[in-house]
């Protein structure tokens, strides 16, 4: 079974800092990598995208993918109390139809 | 901004009975999924659908499911015979090509099996 693998947190961190969550995956054939974010009850909504090793920045989201290590991670820059949510990683199933294997989450927590 | 549509949002059902949670997936996308997402757990993949067949399900889809695109627009998830491990919220999503690999998920349908 090809796993995702996230750290559940909470990881909590003050207003303004950066928040760092953390992704392994173990198909080695995997070419896209995805963060989403859920809030509690509601459905996951995309954040970044990241096909390539190294960063990709979008707003104060910085996504990173290190192929070699099979690690992609996502940098929160100036967290803000909105923030507060699940932070799901999603990795391609290679082959096929392109299905997304998910992480169980880190639980994001931003305090005033 | 063109959206994945769900509905119902939530639906309360008895155990046994059939259930079909209805999609409208965005209007050019060719590819389309049903997620589920056991409340504390992490989404799981169902099925995909592509072409007019199930491309690929997990082993999670089994008999008592099925899905269908009736027509050009609706994409369906019936469960035959509902169980109380049913109970869910079900992410319908879809994608098409030119989105590179990136899968857009509607709101959710949250079933409740009593």
């Amino acid at each position: 079974q090809k796993e995702v693998e996230q750290n559940s947190g909470p990881l909590s961190v003050p207003e303004g800092a950066i928040a760092s969550l953390n992704c392994t995956y173990s198909d080695r054939g995997s070419q896209s990598f995805f963060w989403y974010r859920q809030y509690s009850g509601k459905s996951p909504e995309l954040i970044m995208s990241i096909y390539s090793n190294g960063d990709k920045e979008d707003g104060r989201f910085t996504a990173q993918l290190n192929k070699a290590s099979q690690y992609v991670s996502l940098l929160i820059r100036d967290s803000q109390p909105s923030d507060s949510a699940t932070y799901l990683c999603a990795v391609n199933h290679p082959g096929g139809y392109n299905k997304l294997i998910f992480g169980a989450g880190t639980r994001l927590a931003v305090h005033p | 901004e063109p959206e994945v549509t769900q509905t119902p949002s939530h639906q309360v059902t008895q155990m046994g009975q059939e259930v079909i949670l209805r999609c409208v997936p965005i209007s050019n996308h060719l590819y389309f999924y049903w997620y589920r997402q056991i409340l504390g757990q992490k989404v799981e993949f169902l099925v995909s659908f592509y072409n007019n067949e199930i491309s690929e399900k997990s082993e999670i889809f089994d008999d008592q499911f099925s899905v269908e695109r009736p027509d050009g627009s609706n994409f369906t998830l019936k469960i035959r015979s509902t169980k109380l491990e049913d109970s869910a919220m079900y992410f319908c999503a879809s994608r098409d090509s030119s989105s590179g690999n990136t899968i857009y998920f509607g709101e959710g349908s949250w079933l409740t099996v009593v």
